[in-house]
């Protein structure tokens, strides 16, 4: 039950864009995104729930599309601080998150 | 700061002992979970807890127990540790199964 991520990887330069999809094979009950610095615990960045609605924190924006069972995580205006590994979690609807094995994004100056 | 602490922090053991990981919280909510985070693998629920003495398993359960008998407290067990356990284990709390998960700083676990 595993969600896809895609890309594994992406380097940036500050102020660039990119866009980090997320893909179930399962009916989705919610969408959650993640990130993590080296070495640290995963930070959560926002939650999307049935209806396709489309979230944002600052620059950062995520939409949901429940027909397709796939989520979209987009970052505008990259910043160095954006760098880490982004996470989708998806939520079965029996209290159990999926995790992806994550997109690693790289922002340089 | 969601009152999530971990201990150990770092363990280092030999395999075919007993560990046993500690995950604590300050905010009395119901549900806690334990993952393990792997290369390639992301990160991968072991168990969770949905209240005191309620648990259930998650998909990478064998090899592994725990119990709840505080609301505060969620203790992992690995009866027998063995080197395919040696792994990075956080903790995570949620006030609502189905809602936003925070995150302990984790336990490094290695297993000779």
């Amino acid at each position: 039950q595993q969600p896809v991520q895609s890309p594994q990887a992406v380097i940036l330069r500050e102020g660039e864009d990119a866009v980090i999809n997320c893909s179930s094979s399962k009916a989705l009950y919610s969408v959650h995104w993640y990130r993590q610095k080296h070495g640290e615990a995963p930070v959560f960045l926002m939650i999307l729930l049935k209806g396709g609605e489309q979230k944002g924190h600052d620059k950062i924006s995520a939409s949901f599309n429940e027909k397709k069972q796939q989520s979209s995580l987009y970052l505008t205006a990259s910043q160095l601080s954006y760098s880490g590994t982004y996470f989708c979690g998806t939520e079965d609807g029996a209290n159990n998150l999926f995790f992806g094995t994550g997109t690693r994004l790289t922002v340089i100056p | 700061d969601a009152g999530i602490t971990q201990s150990p922090r770092h363990k280092v053991t030999e395999t075919g002992t007993p560990v046993t990981l500690r995950c604590h919280q300050t905010e009395n909510h119901r549900y806690m979970y334990w993952y393990r985070q792997d290369p390639g693998h992301g990160l991968r629920l072991i168990h969770y807890s949905y209240g005191v003495k309620d648990t259930d398993k998650g998909e990478v359960s064998d090899g592994y127990s725990v119990s709840r008998s505080k609301t505060e407290d969620f203790l992992l067990t690995l009866e027998s540790a063995t080197s395919s356990q040696t792994s990075v284990y956080f903790c995570a709390i949620s006030v609502r199964g189905q809602e936003t998960q925070y995150f302990g700083p984790g336990t490094r676990l290695l297993v000779l």
